[in-house]
């Protein structure tokens, strides 16, 4: 079974408005993180949010938060008030705190900001 | 501050040939990862070193090895390149805290004729 899945291979959104990308994820393990990437079409993989699975409250980056639903299993990125810059691939990616040191991502959103 | 290095960025091999991709992180980093990304299939972990002196294996190891030299330093070998090989390699760090997210590399970009 896929450990982060995510149903959305491309999106597109209006300048300045909102747009939230899907994540849900698998796992067992009562203690994980979750962590959201941007990666724009240079390549590099730039760190956006992460979300504790014991954090009382959603976590938010500036533009970025994070919708997390823990018995739904779903740690949504949503991004305010979009910009052409915000145009990438975004990768969500979980670790198990209890069972190692990997990460799992899932395939990605191709987010298209339109002017 | 130059985090996660990365050599070469850019590679062409012919089949059957071997290198080995460089990564050195200056961060003080306990655990070190080696993923490839292919278009639509995300990353995918080859192999990691959760400290220095341990390696295992992730989801496609078949066809590399690594070495993980010293606490700063994780190499990749292709001992025989194939074109399934061809693909944009990715070395990532982390510090032993599972809160603390990865810090990558700027890729190498890998082509197998």
């Amino acid at each position: 079974a896929q450990k982060i899945t995510q149903t959305q291979p491309g999106m597109f959104v209006q300048e300045k408005e909102a747009v939230t990308l899907d994540c849900t994820y698998d796992t067992s393990d009562p203690s994980y993180g979750l962590f959201w990437y941007k990666q724009p079409s240079s390549g590099e993989m730039i760190f956006l949010i992460y979300q504790g699975s014991y954090d009382q409250q959603n976590a938010t980056e500036g533009r970025y938060s994070l919708n997390f639903q823990k018995a739904r299993k779903s740690a949504n990125l949503v991004i305010s008030a979009s910009q052409l810059g915000d145009s990438a691939m975004y990768f969500c990616a979980m670790r198990e705190f209890n069972t190692g040191n990997q990460f799992y991502f899932g395939t990605g959103t191709s987010l298209t900001v339109i002017p | 501050n130059a985090g996660v290095t990365q050599t070469p960025k850019f590679q062409v091999l012919k089949t059957g040939q071997s290198m080995t991709l460089q990564c050195a992180q200056d961060m003080n980093h306990n655990s070190m990862y080696w993923y490839r990304q292919d278009p639509g299939m995300g990353l995918r972990l080859i192999y990691y070193s959760a400290s220095e002196g341990t390696t295992d294996k992730g989801e496609v190891p078949n066809g590399y090895n690594v070495s993980r030299l010293n606490k700063r330093e994780f190499s990749l070998r292709l001992e025989s390149a194939a074109p399934s090989q061809t693909s944009v390699y990715f070395c990532a760090s982390t510090p032993q805290e599972g809160n603390q997210p990865q810090h990558f590399g700027d890729g190498t970009r890998l082509s197998i004729l």
